[in-house]
């Protein structure tokens, strides 16, 4: 699969915005996602993206691509205590629906 | 979106017996996965599950080791046989009706002893 890179972690106040970043490999058109991973639960897909895109906004959360760079960041704004959770970036080419993850960004929202 | 439930959500097994994981989605749809994730680590694809015929595996997955059924298009279950410690982790099915939306279950957590 492509490679999928993140950083592990990041740490936020309560009510500041984080921002989460992602880098991917596949130079071809692509969609790229979020998902987000709450302790003892499974994955919950926040938002996806294709490759054609620069921006996807919904509610709290942006997605920004820059195409050129391979890069991918989710910003959460007004970041609450229910934000904490790993979030993974992945990534599936076109027509192939399979996902290659990255390492997970564990979020943690300090008072 | 697809609601997905798993069984079981955990199970502590013995080493060299096998346990199958059950994946069960409230609608049909077209393809069903299955994913492996380590302590601590991301997910992995193990492999395809394929309504009417045999799984596609991932490089480093075999069936022997990790035999799929999918009799239909709402239902699948990966077996994960012979097991040892390096098994213990969780088991996702994941599902899409051909969208790009991709959903997966609440996740199966295997210890093994």
């Amino acid at each position: 699969g492509e490679d999928v890179e993140q950083s592990l972690f990041l740490s936020v106040r309560e009510g500041d915005s984080s921002v989460i970043n992602c880098t991917y490999t596949d130079s071809s058109s692509t969609y790229l996602y979020w998902y987000k991973q709450e302790p003892g639960a499974g994955l919950q897909l926040l938002t996806y993206i294709f490759s054609n895109m620069d921006m996807k906004q919904d509610q709290r959360l942006t997605v920004l691509l820059n195409k050129k760079d391979k890069h991918l960041s989710l910003r959460i704004a007004d970041t609450q205590t229910g934000d904490s959770a790993i979030y993974f970036c992945a990534e599936s080419p076109l027509n192939d629906y399979k996902l290659s993850f990255g390492a997970g960004t564990t979020v943690t929202v300090r008072a | 979106s697809a609601v997905i439930s798993q069984k079981p959500s955990r199970d502590i097994c013995q080493r060299g017996t096998s346990l199958t994981i059950q994946c069960q989605v409230d609608s049909q749809v077209t393809m069903m996965f299955w994913y492996r994730q380590q302590p601590g680590q991301s997910l992995t694809l193990i492999a395809t599950a394929n309504q009417g015929s045999e799984a596609t595996y991932e490089s480093g997955f075999v069936i022997d080791k990790f035999p799929i059924s999918r009799p239909n298009l709402t239902f699948s279950t990966l077996t994960v046989s012979n097991m040892s410690p390096e098994d213990s982790s969780i088991y996702l099915c994941s599902t899409t009706s051909g969208t790009y939306e991709q959903y997966f279950g609440p996740g199966t957590r295997l210890t093994v002893t």
